[in-house]
């Protein structure tokens, strides 16, 4: 079935540094990618999203890259903050065809620490 | 925008009994909600999808007889886990989708810890 593959599982850099989590995907005809922050107990949040129709993205110290052909995506944060450790998913859309929607189908997560 | 409510946020229960946990959009309309489970240290797994007014979809492996999943509103998604065991504690959260959009984006909502005894 369809997968989505995160690495790495954990990551920890200093504080200023940058920080890269990169995913692949396996339903070629996925055409949205979203990334989520969470920290511990709480809700996933929506911290930066693409589609298939744009090569990059970029929100102030986050940006995300999508590489169709190679079917895989990339987290990069830029001068990290002792905030910005969490837990991040990244995650591909698929087509449910039983109900005719869009699901999400989650990778595994990056446990990013982030030291002062 | 795009708020989404649990309710409740925690709970504690003995084997067997059954457990409903709330599903709200609070400022926009929600055609379509997913629930999730999380194990702790684990990803979002989804178990459903609930549409309004009609059947919800369940994933491989999910119990839909356990797992009963009621959309009767359009702001307003009730999963109800059925004569719970210990190996159904979780975190289950929910999210929604904003049908003014065209986007798949998905609003989370904070959660519901469920622990049976």
């Amino acid at each position: 079935g369809e997968n989505v593959e995160q690495h790495p599982s954990t990551l920890s850099v200093q504080e200023g540094d940058s920080a890269v989590i990169k995913c692949t995907y396996s339903d070629s005809a996925s055409n949205y990618f979203p990334w989520y922050k969470q920290e511990l107990g709480k809700r996933p949040q929506l911290i930066i999203d693409i589609r298939s129709n744009v090569g990059e993205k970029k929100d102030q110290r986050i940006a995300v890259t999508l590489n169709k052909t190679a079917k895989h995506f990339s987290l990069h944060i830029t001068e990290t903050q002792p905030e910005d450790s969490a837990v991040y998913f990244c995650a591909a859309s698929i087509w449910g065809f039983s109900g005719g929607y869009n699901k999400l189908i989650f990778g595994a997560g990056t446990r990013l620490a982030v030291h002062p | 925008g795009a708020v989404v409510s649990q309710h409740p946020s925690w709970v504690i229960c003995k084997s067997g009994t059954s457990v409903k946990i709330e599903c709200r959009s609070l400022d926009f309309q929600a055609t379509t909600m997913f629930w999730y489970r999380q194990f702790p240290k684990q990803s979002l797994m989804l178990m459903a999808t609930s549409n309004e007014g009609s059947k919800a979809t369940y994933e491989q492996g999910v119990e839909k007889d356990k797992f009963l999943i009621n959309h009767a509103s359009l702001t307003l998604s009730t999963l109800t886990v059925t004569s719970a065991h210990p190996e159904d504690s979780s975190f289950y959260i929910c999210s929604a989708r904003d049908v003014r959009t065209a986007v798949e984006t998905q609003y989370f909502g904070p959660g519901t810890r469920l622990l049976v005894l």
